[in-house]
C-alpha cells in the first residue's frame, strides 16, 4: 500500500524558513516523480513544485521561484520542501503527492504551514 | 483567478446526471491531457479521471470524463450523497514551461 507521511509543518514568523518532509512506503520511490501541492485555508489547490526521479529536473510555480526548494533522498525514500523567506500567502496545508503518467496517483494527509506574527 | 476556469459550484438531486466544466486554453487543455481530482470534505484529494477520460482502478464508471478542444467536463450520474465534494481539474500548461495548473474548484453539493 502506498503511503505518503507528511511533516514539518507548524508556525513561523514571516521571513522565517521551514522544511517539510514526506516520507515514502509501499512503492519503488525512484520510478517517480514527486509534487508538493498546497491549499491555502478554504481555498482550491495550488501545485507548487516537482521534481524527477534522479533530482535532475525540478520545477516550480512563480510565487514561489526563489525561496523555495524542493529535493528529495532516494536512499531515504523522502521528499522534501526547504521554503524560505515564507509570507502571509504561504500559509497552507501542504500536500505530497506521487506522479505517475502526468496524474498525482497518490496524496499524503497534508501538513498545516501557517505563517503569522 | 485561475487560468482553468470551472464553475464555483453544482448540485443535483440523487440520482440525477451532472456535469462540471473546466475551460483552458491552447497552451494547456488544447495540447495536454486533463486530469479530475475529487477532495471529500476534510480529506487530501483524490485522482479521479486521469488522461482526459481514464479512471484509475476503484473508481466508479458513474465518473467519466472527456475533452473537446480547450475545455473537458466531469460527468457524475446516479448521483450519490457521498459524491458531495469538491471536484478540481488540472492540466500542464506549455507557456509555463511545463508547470501544471488546476482549476479553482467546484463544490458539488447533492440536495
Amino acid at each position: 500500500e502506498v503511503q505518503l507521511v507528511e511533516s514539518g509543518g507548524g508556525l513561523v514568523q514571516p521571513g522565517g524558513s521551514l522544511r517539510l518532509s514526506c516520507a515514502a512506503s509501499g512503492f519503488t520511490f525512484t520510478s517517480h516523480w514527486m509534487s508538493w501541492v498546497r491549499q491555502a485555508p478554504g481555498k482550491g489547490l495550488e501545485w507548487v513544485a516537482n521534481i524527477k526521479e534522479d533530482g535532475s529536473e525540478r520545477y516550480y510555480v512563480d510565487s514561489v521561484k526563489g525561496r523555495f526548494t524542493i529535493s528529495r533522498d532516494n536512499a531515504k525514500k523522502s521528499l522534501y520542501l526547504q521554503m524560505n523567506s515564507l509570507r502571509a500567502d504561504d500559509t497552507a496545508i501542504y500536500y505530497c503527492a506521487k506522479d505517475q503518467g502526468g496524474a498525482m496517483v497518490s496524496w499524503g494527509q497534508g501538513t498545516l504551514v501557517t505563517v503569522s506574527s | 483567478q485561475s487560468v482553468l476556469t470551472q464553475p464555483p459550484s453544482a448540485s443535483g438531486t440523487p440520482g440525477q446526471r451532472v456535469t462540471i466544466s473546466c475551460s483552458g486554453s491552447n497552451s494547456n487543455i488544447g495540447k495536454n491531457s486533463v486530469y479530475w481530482y475529487q477532495q471529500l470534505p476534510g480529506t487530501a484529494p483524490k485522482l479521479l479521471i486521469y488522461k482526459n477520460d481514464q479512471r484509475p482502478s476503484g473508481v466508479p464508471d458513474r465518473f467519466s470524463g472527456s475533452k473537446s478542444g480547450n475545455s473537458a467536463s466531469l460527468a457524475i450520474r446516479g448521483l450519490r450523497s457521498e459524491d458531495e465534494a469538491d471536484y478540481y481539474c488540472a492540466a500542464w500548461d506549455d507557456s509555463l514551461g511545463g508547470r501544471r495548473l488546476f482549476g479553482g474548484g467546484t463544490k458539488l453539493t447533492v440536495l
